[in-house]
């Protein structure tokens, strides 16, 4: 069974950084796609990006300039930074793996998810 | 970006009621159309995927059907645990998107 936990401050400066590890289990993050999803409070959701196991990274573009997605294999963990923060970076925030290939692709395991709040 | 349109945003149904939500995507993902709910505080969990495939251990009274632009996902007959809110995402390109949400009330 494939299990997901975030990790990191709840509560961050404006201006400053979030940072946040996944820590996997039951699964190897040397295979799949492994992405970050966050949802503000009471809102939906939304896709912030993926690492592959090859190392390569694809961002969604209304974050893409701030973002940051990276691994630790030897951990089995990846990790998410994202700079310069604002209030409306406030959200839970998610990380996911995604199986399968092209219309098979989907998010099939996630962490619980933890709220990050940004506020001074 | 794919926007990704569902309706209704909210309904109210009662135990056993047949449901059907609809999503509508601004182009066509060729069927590349996944359904999640979502209960308050827990994280979303994939019902479907590929428009119409049911994901490994969920119940059988979950279906999708749909191509193009227009994607449909039916509840046969509504159960106390399926009160939640539906999302509708698409894998089709990056950056991949999800819909606002249809949240199913109990009547």
């Amino acid at each position: 069974q494939v299990q997901l936990q975030e990790s990191g401050p709840g509560l961050v400066r404006p201006s400053g950084t979030l940072s946040l590890t996944c820590s996997v289990s039951g699964a190897s993050i040397s295979s799949d796609f492994w992405s970050w999803i966050r949802q503000p409070p009471g809102k939906g959701l939304e896709w912030i990006g993926y690492m592959y196991y090859s190392g390569s990274t694809n961002y969604n573009p209304s974050l893409k300039s701030r973002v940051t997605i990276s691994a630790d294999t030897s951990t089995n963990h990846f990790s998410l930074n994202v700079k310069s923060v604002t209030a409306a970076d406030t959200a839970v925030y998610y990380c996911a793996r995604g199986s399968g290939w092209n219309a098979d692709h989907r998010f099939d395991s996630w962490g619980q998810g933890t709220l990050v709040i940004v506020s001074s | 970006d794919i926007q990704m349109t569902q309706s209704p945003s909210s309904l109210s149904a009662s135990v056993g009621d047949r449901v059907t939500i609809t999503c509508r995507a601004s182009q066509s993902i060729s069927s590349h159309l996944n359904w999640y709910h979502q209960k308050p505080g827990t994280a979303p969990k994939v019902l479907i995927y590929a428009a119409s495939s049911l994901q490994s251990g969920v119940p059988s009274r979950f279906s999708g059907s749909g191509s193009g632009t227009e994607y449909t996902l039916t509840i046969s007959s509504l159960q106390p645990e399926d009160f939640a809110t539906y999302y509708c995402q698409q894998s089709y390109i990056t950056p991949w998107t999800f819909g606002h949400g249809t949240k199913v009330e109990i009547k």
